[in-house]
């Protein structure tokens, strides 16, 4: 079966742009989780949808906003870019949403950078 | 506020010696723990979790880490390294309100050395 997938893989903005970016869930899975890696940092989390629902929400800006779609497959969109958005964006896909939480699937990212 | 704690940016050892990553949390309530690995250029591969139960919790790759609540901390040991073992390594703990929500420490980078 086929892992989380993210596309685009890089991808070259400039400040002030919009961007999006695009995660497929696997197969099965209803949570999509969606989460910044500024180089030399760990991953902080930005949403969670679930069931097309925004279930949470970390300390973004509302520059960054996200849909998840009826096939479980979700969109991250950052408006206004600037310079401090240059990250890997790693989204991630669990099957359910349960306490303990359940395991998260990574994809491989999408690295922006923005110039 | 919860966080995660990863003492060591950097840390290199010789093929073949043991390893220990340190990690401690600040959670007040149960926490959900994790250690996760990310290869250059590749995303994040669970290792290994603990919710409850047996303290000391076996993974993938020949991992193990051994909770300590009285220490608050989740350290990652593997008895003998492979080069293929460099990696960056992130602890983690899950938050659990209405969403799942996991906090990664900021990380620590393994060298091996030949």
């Amino acid at each position: 079966d086929a892992g989380v997938t993210q596309s685009p893989t890089h991808l070259i903005k400039t400040r002030g742009q919009q961007v999006t970016l695009r995660c497929s869930p696997i197969s099965g899975h209803k949570s999509v989780s969606w989460y910044q890696q500024v180089l030399g940092q760990g991953p902080q989390f930005i949403f969670q949808y679930y069931e097309k629902e925004e279930r949470g929400r970390g300390n973004f800006p509302d520059r960054f906003s996200a849909r998840q779609f009826p096939n479980y497959s979700s969109e991250l969109n950052v408006n206004a870019l600037l310079l401090g958005d240059s990250a890997l964006y790693l989204c991630a896909s669990s099957s359910v949403l349960l306490r303990p939480p359940n395991e998260q699937y990574f994809g491989p990212g999408t690295r922006l950078t923005v110039t | 506020a919860q966080s995660v704690t990863q003492p060591d940016i950097h840390i290199t050892v010789s093929e073949g010696a043991s390893l220990e990553l340190r990690c401690n949390y600040s959670y007040g309530a149960t926490p959900y723990l994790f250690w996760y690995v990310q290869s250059p250029g590749q995303g994040l591969q669970l290792l290994l979790k603990y919710f409850s139960g047996d303290t000391l919790v076996q993974g993938i790759k020949g991992f193990e880490a051994e909770f300590k609540r009285s220490q608050s901390s989740f350290n990652l040991r593997k008895p003998s390294v492979h080069w293929s073992d460099a990696a960056e390594y992130f602890c983690a703990v899950a938050l659990w309100s209405s969403a799942s929500k996991i906090i990664f420490g900021s990380g620590t980078r393994l060298s091996i050395r030949p």
